[in-house]
């Protein structure tokens, strides 16, 4: 069981927006601002997306946006592509973890 | 550019050790905090370790599931990260990755990822 609750799925058509919420406690998203996000297509390695809540590293579109509300973080794609299609995964600073991280258990996106 | 290359993953029994590498380019490795994440088959990711670059004191902190049997380390005359695993169990099965680590919460960049395969 992961630290941080995800939905295992969600889907879209293309050109839609979707959202995918990432739901913590007070001693880990609810209480600092430093979610971040990982994008994994099947067989290849994470890709950071979203850092510290809502910043996005260089390179990564603009149609990827992150926030957060109390103890859930949200990561939203808007006018989505076929490519958006993978698993992405959240993670959080965490003061009950040894390491000081927790991850999401995942959310597979399915672009219909 | 930023590039993390693993390798000496493999096969392994129950109770064996491997030794994991990660040689390092595009960046100051020598200051650079690195971590290992690993993915079971078909599930979600996991930081297993963590080591703190040369300016902050080099030390290393591990996940309750392998504290005591995983040891982070580094070389950083060869800008290369390891991790040896010893008393591996079917749990440690994985894909490891080799990442950055820069804020101790966030991992930028990750290496291709190695198939640990522990069975009898």
């Amino acid at each position: 069981q992961s630290a941080l609750t995800q939905p295992a799925s969600v889907s879209g058509s293309p050109g839609q927006s979707i959202t995918i919420s990432c739901t913590g406690t007070i001693s880990d998203v609810g209480g600092y601002n430093y979610v971040s996000w990982y994008q994994q297509h099947p067989g290849k390695a994470p890709k950071l997306i979203i850092y510290e809540v809502s910043n996005r590293p260089s390179g990564v579109s603009n149609r990827f946006s992150g926030s957060k509300s109390g103890n859930t973080a949200s990561l939203t794609i808007s006018g989505l592509q076929a490519d958006d299609e993978a698993d992405y995964y959240c993670s959080s600073y965490a003061t009950s973890s040894t390491l000081d991280v927790v991850f999401g258990g995942g959310t597979k996106l399915t672009v219909l | 550019e930023v590039q993390l290359v693993e390798s000496g993953g493999g096969l392994v029994k129950p109770g064996g050790s491997l030794r994991l590498s990660c040689a390092a380019s595009g960046f100051t490795f020598s200051n650079a905090w690195m971590s290992w994440v690993r993915q079971a088959p078909g599930k979600g990711l996991e930081c297993v370790g963590r080591i703190k670059g040369k300016n902050d004191g080099g030390t290393t902190d591990y996940a309750a599931p392998v504290k005591g049997r995983f040891t982070i380390s580094r070389d950083d005359s060869k800008d290369t990260l390891f991790l040896q695993m010893n008393s591996l169990t079917t749990e440690d099965t994985a894909v490891y990755y080799c990442t950055t680590d820069p804020t101790g919460y966030s991992f930028d960049y990750w290496g291709q990822g190695i198939l640990v395969t522990v069975s009898s």
